[in-house]
């Protein structure tokens, strides 16, 4: 199986900052790679997918970048509705397991 | 809209048998392979299973392998999640989520439920 592994586990940023969080690959996945942000109590919202394309009605501060095993997303301009934890994933072969998660927090 | 609402989770003994649901509306389900994802209680994202469009093809992760089965009923717009033999480490919120294709391309779960809370516990 495929494992992500996302770094760093936690970071504490500030309204405005650029903020990129790691995401690498056991194994070369190509650009099969999705991003999601889920807030507290809520289920996970789907930000890029194949490793660089916005979903419809993202914010353009969000991007996504990288091929093979290592992927970054970034968020440029860091605002208060942002604050949220961060998983990539897999679309690869199954089984299409996810990072551990990026917990972003208010600094 | 798009919709899918999960049901049929609860309080359950380590060993004994629970059957999810999840209702879709607002998109042609037959033209959706279907996933389930669950997260235990402040964890993060673990897949679950698929479904192929048709009910042809299904995947598990090892976790659940030989426990669980995916199922659908297009007639019905439902997807299924029957989980036998269940274990404390299977208390989790279970997501059901859609999965899109573009130009030949997953994306990712475009659409989620809102979770079924399964709770494994004598």
């Amino acid at each position: 199986d495929i494992q992500l592994t996302q770094s760093p586990s936690f970071l504490s940023a500030s309204v405005g900052d650029r903020v990129t969080i790691t995401c690498r690959a056991s194994q070369g996945i190509s650009s099969y790679l999705a991003w999601y942000q889920q807030k507290p109590g809520r289920a996970p919202k789907l930000l890029i997918y194949t490793a660089s394309t916005l979903q419809s009605g993202v914010p353009s501060r969000f991007s996504g970048s990288g091929s093979g095993t290592e992927f970054t997303l970034t968020i440029s301009g860091l605002q208060p509705e942002d604050f949220a934890t961060y998983y990539c994933q897999h679309l690869s072969n199954y089984p299409w397991t996810f990072g551990q998660g990026t917990k972003v927090e208010i600094k | 809209q798009v919709q899918l609402v999960e049901s049929g989770g609860g309080v359950v003994q380590p060993g004994r048998s629970l059957r999810l649901s999840c209702v879709v509306s607002g998109f042609t389900f037959t033209s959706y392979a279907m996933h389930w994802v669950r997260q235990a209680p402040g964890k993060g994202l673990e897949w679950v299973a698929v479904i192929s469009y048709d009910g042809s093809n299904k995947y598990y992760a090892d976790s659940v392998k030989g426990r669980f089965t995916i199922s659908r009923d297009n007639s019905e717009n439902t997807l299924y999640l029957q989980m036998n033999s269940l274990k404390a480490e299977d208390t989790a919120l279970y997501y059901c989520a859609r999965v899109d294709l573009k130009y030949g391309y997953y994306t990712g779960f475009d659409y989620w439920g809102q979770g079924t809370l399964v709770t494994v516990s004598s």
